[in-house]
């Protein structure tokens, strides 16, 4: 019964491949996001859906593309993975786009080697 | 554009209370929250409070929000061990969550 799940949880992969993280919720919540979080453990927005409609597109490099097939689901895919994509990435949903409490996954552990 | 600060380490006795401390700039946040982090974890909400409330106690925390100085802070009382972790500040004002850079707060035996 778990709330956000992202899957997988650890992820290594060589330069230059194409990887996707997936990212499910069972909440019923209209807002699903995309956080990065380096290795200082800075987090920061990167990409915000809402009724699988973009509404945020923060400074990120165009080879992350989000996909949102439905409410409930935001893919994160990686193309041409570079050596700084290394981080962990959160996915969070929200009841709507003022939301009063995000719930995060797990997080996936990238590293590109 | 919006900032919020926190300070990085906090090392306390395990018994003893703990203060992490922060500071925004957006004057018109609608909710500040208070996250927490596992090793090898996801981000836990611990609580949020409105903008317009003063404070807001559960349990062994207590939030603490200063409007005018943009401070907000959170007490853990009786800290335990298992209060080891990153607590993360966060405002919004209808938009994606702004994060702090996190307090590592150390629980010493």
């Amino acid at each position: 019964d778990t709330a956000v799940s992202q899957t997988p949880k650890y992820l290594v992969t060589q330069m230059g491949n194409d990887k996707s993280i997936k990212c499910e919720q069972n909440l019923g919540h209209d807002t699903m996001y995309w956080y990065k979080q380096d290795s200082k453990k800075f987090l920061k927005i990167m990409f915000s859906y809402n009724n699988k409609e973009l509404i945020i597109n923060e400074t990120v490099p165009n080879r992350f593309s989000p996909k949102s097939p439905d409410k409930a689901h935001l893919n994160l895919h990686i193309n041409s993975l570079e050596l700084g994509d290394s981080a962990v990435y959160f996915c969070a949903s929200s009841q709507d786009r003022v939301f009063t409490e995000a719930f995060f996954g797990q997080g996936t552990r990238l590293t590109v080697v | 554009g919006e900032d919020v600060e926190q300070s990085l380490f906090l090392s306390v006795r395990e018994g003893d209370s703990s203060v992490i401390n922060c500071t925004y700039t957006d004057s018109s946040s609608t909710y500040l929250y208070w996250y927490k982090q596992e090793p090898g974890a996801g981000l836990q909400l611990l609580t949020y409070i409105f903008s317009n409330m003063d404070m807001k106690q559960d349990q062994r925390l207590t939030v603490l929000l200063n409007k005018k100085d943009k401070h907000l802070s959170l007490r853990i009382a009786d800290t335990q061990t298992g209060d080891s972790a990153i607590y993360f500040c966060a405002e919004n004002d209808g938009t994606p969550l702004v994060f702090g850079k996190g307090t590592r707060l150390s629980v010493i035996a």
